[in-house]
């Protein structure tokens, strides 16, 4: 079982739309967690990093963690075509290092006009 | 912003034969990593690498793979002999600090396929 799971596997989303997909874990020792954007051809790059209980905004993405049940959610607010690409999520443990990051499969999100 | 630039971008090998793939990392950063995905599968954290050595590796990072820095040039990923499951995506990335809450800078990776 893959312990980053992601919800949905596409979304298509109307440019100026609100896309939102989610994140959970099965493993609790995970407690920050990222998430990167990956346009074709490209690396994955760093989007956003959370760490805390609740929401943090960044212009128009807003993450959200809730650590109890180990949920994250990414809602990209006036979706622009650009904003099309795949999304991951990645976890890792405070303290144990020998793991690195841990990716979740990917959302992959089409903006359409 | 800073890149982390990967050489070549693909790579066609037969299995058995040796490949290395470069990885030139963000100037000032002082970590350097591979990662390894398969096709359809999630990106997966083979080994990181500082100060010349290996500070931990994955089980996925097999006896035939190995790293090194050589005189602060290209950080590589040498596989020796490389076999049909090594055909992947790999990805190197660099980062400034080795906390876990550290951004990483991840390359645009290189697509080997063995035949």
């Amino acid at each position: 079982q893959q312990k980053v799971q992601q919800s949905p596997e596409s979304l298509s989303v109307p440019e100026g739309g609100m896309a939102s997909f989610n994140c959970t874990s099965s493993d609790r020792n995970f407690q920050y967690f990222w998430w990167y954007r990956q346009h074709s051809g490209e690396g994955p790059k760093a989007l956003m990093s959370i760490f805390s209980d609740g929401d943090k905004k960044e212009g128009r993405f807003t993450a959200h963690l809730n650590k109890a049940s180990l949920h994250v959610s990414l809602h990209i607010r006036d979706s622009q075509p650009s904003d099309s690409a795949l999304y991951f999520c990645a976890a890792s443990e405070p303290n144990n290092y020998a793991q690195g990051l841990t990716f979740g499969l990917g959302t992959r999100v089409s903006v359409f006009p | 912003g800073p890149k982390v630039l990967q050489i070549p971008s693909h790579q066609i090998i037969d299995m058995g034969q040796m490949v290395t793939l470069n990885c030139d990392p963000v100037s000032n950063h002082l970590y350097f990593y591979w990662y390894k995905q398969i096709l359809g599968q999630q990106m997966e954290f083979l080994v990181n690498f500082y100060n010349g050595k290996v500070m931990e590796k994955s089980k996925l990072f097999k006896d035939q793979f190995s790293v090194e820095r050589p005189d602060g040039s290209y950080f590589t990923l040498k596989i020796q002999p490389t076999a049909l499951e090594d055909s992947a995506v790999y990805f190197c990335a660099s980062s400034l600090a080795r906390t876990a809450n550290s951004d990483y800078t991840f390359g645009s990776g290189t697509r080997l396929l063995v035949i």
